[in-house]
């Protein structure tokens, strides 16, 4: 099944280290979100993407976090010189156009930050 | 005004019971109210949906009653089994909008 996936499924890394973590939506979906979870909370969102045109960045918690689209499918969410409180899982979304109902979930990337 | 409130946090029911799920919301711009269902170590996954010209949905088991007055919603599910144990997010989104607020979700967990 072409869902989407979301790789590494688990990063440990040390507090200031640089992370990246990778979002392969569906196939022909143009919308793609980036959400955190952290224990026992929701859902925060973070970014959006929808076609070519500019990000929604409102979400970022900070600085230390980027996010790219290249040509329109695979996403990489970077965050930079990690703290601990980066530790959660991050989820990435999909769905076929902005106005589309229905985001599809990755299985998310755990990140532990030490 | 852009936060969903969820409770309870967690909730325990016997097999065969009908938990119930509320979630509370400010903005009266939002106009789709999702429900979505996470198993350990998945995404949330869509479960059911409803829009504010009606007041209730079913599909299947699963039940949203919606309040448009007290702008309240809530998950019924009819026949729980363990099979639905599980967290249960709502969430909210505005017209023509694309950013979807979860709420805070519930944990779930039905005895066999």
């Amino acid at each position: 099944g072409a869902g989407v996936s979301q790789s590494p499924s688990n990063k440990v890394t040390e507090k200031g280290k640089d992370v990246e973590l990778r979002c392969d939506p569906i196939s022909g979906h143009t919308a793609l979100y980036w959400y955190r979870q952290s224990l026992g909370q929701g859902l925060e969102f973070l970014i959006y993407f929808q076609g070519n045109s500019a990000p929604d960045k409102s979400g970022l918690p900070s600085d230390r976090f980027s996010a790219e689209r290249t040509g329109g499918s695979v996403s990489t969410l970077t965050i930079q010189r990690t703290q601990q409180e980066d530790s959660a899982v991050y989820l990435c979304a999909s769905s076929l156009s902005q106005g589309s109902d229905t985001q599809y979930f990755g299985p998310g990337t755990r990140l532990t930050v030490l | 005004q852009q936060q969903v409130k969820q409770s309870p946090q967690s909730l325990i029911v016997q097999k065969g019971g009908i938990p119930i799920i509320n979630c509370a919301y400010e903005n009266t711009a939002f106009d789709y109210f999702p429900w979505y269902q996470q198993f350990p170590g998945k995404g949330p996954a869509l479960l059911i949906a409803i829009r504010p010209d009606v007041s209730e949905k079913k599909e299947g088991r699963f039940t949203i009653s919606f309040n448009k007055s007290a702008k309240q919603f809530s998950l019924h599910i009819m026949d729980s089994q363990p099979g639905d144990s599980a967290t249960y997010f709502c969430a909210a989104r505005g017209t023509g909008g694309f950013k979807t607020i979860f709420g805070a979700g519930t944990r779930l967990f039905v005895k066999a």
